[in-house]
């Protein structure tokens, strides 16, 4: 069976440091992989979503950047945090073509920027 | 620019009533309708899906109801429980594999 995994769960970084958070899924090869970002009280917003090793599209022109360096690895970053930069970041992933669209998320990263 | 459009934003409903929520959207590209459940610090989880070709698709007590020509989808839930109590999304798939979600019903069903 498939499995996603988000590290770590839980983070507090100063404004002004770096990110990286990873996400990982087991059981499938070639995912669609998403990155979303959740403020509190509000909807999910698409980052980054990627079809393939390096190929990463960006949604949203902001300071974080995505890389895909293996199949079924992707990763969020900054250079340098903003407090607006705060909330509930979810991975997820889809098969490639076929009937099935169906997306699975990670447990997420709760970040905090102070 | 919001893709889909969620309505309402918090919805109470008495136990056993009918839960409804409204999505709308402008993008006829878009190719496939999923709900998701989240409840809180947990990620979303798929609920039930459907495709621009069929108008109404059931699964047990959640009905996706969807009209093509007007650009809306409705998730409604019967018989609605405590246990229901969660946050909904709607969303949208375009044809690069992108998802575009509404931005989320805080429903409360009270015993």
């Amino acid at each position: 069976s498939q499995t996603i995994h988000q590290w770590p769960a839980t983070l507090v970084q100063p404004v002004g440091s770096p990110l990286s958070l990873e996400c990982t899924v087991e059981g499938t090869s070639n995912p669609n992989l998403y990155w979303y970002r959740q403020a509190a009280g509000r909807g999910l917003q698409l980052l980054f979503y990627s079809v393939g090793i390096g190929q990463i599209s960006s949604e949203v022109p902001q300071n974080l950047s995505a890389s895909r360096p293996q199949d079924r690895q992707f990763i969020l970053s900054s250079k340098k945090l903003l407090l607006s930069d705060s909330g509930f970041y979810l991975c997820a992933w889809k098969n490639t073509g076929g009937q099935i669209d169906t997306q699975y998320f990670g447990p997420g990263t709760r970040l905090t920027v102070l | 620019q919001q893709q889909v459009k969620q309505s309402p934003q918090s919805l109470i409903v008495q136990k056993g009533g009918i839960s409804i929520i409204n999505c709308a959207y402008e993008n006829t590209a878009f190719d496939y309708f999923p709900w998701y459940q989240q409840f809180p610090g947990k990620g979303p989880a798929l609920l039930i899906a459907i495709r621009p070709d069929v108008s109404e698709k059931k699964e047990g007590r959640f009905t996706i109801s969807f009209n093509k020509s007007a650009k809306q989808f409705s998730l409604h839930i019967m018989d609605s429980q405590p246990g229901d109590s969660a946050t909904y999304f709607c969303a949208a798939k375009g044809p690069l594999g992108q998802f575009y979600f509404g931005t989320g019903t805080s429903l409360t069903v009270i015993p």
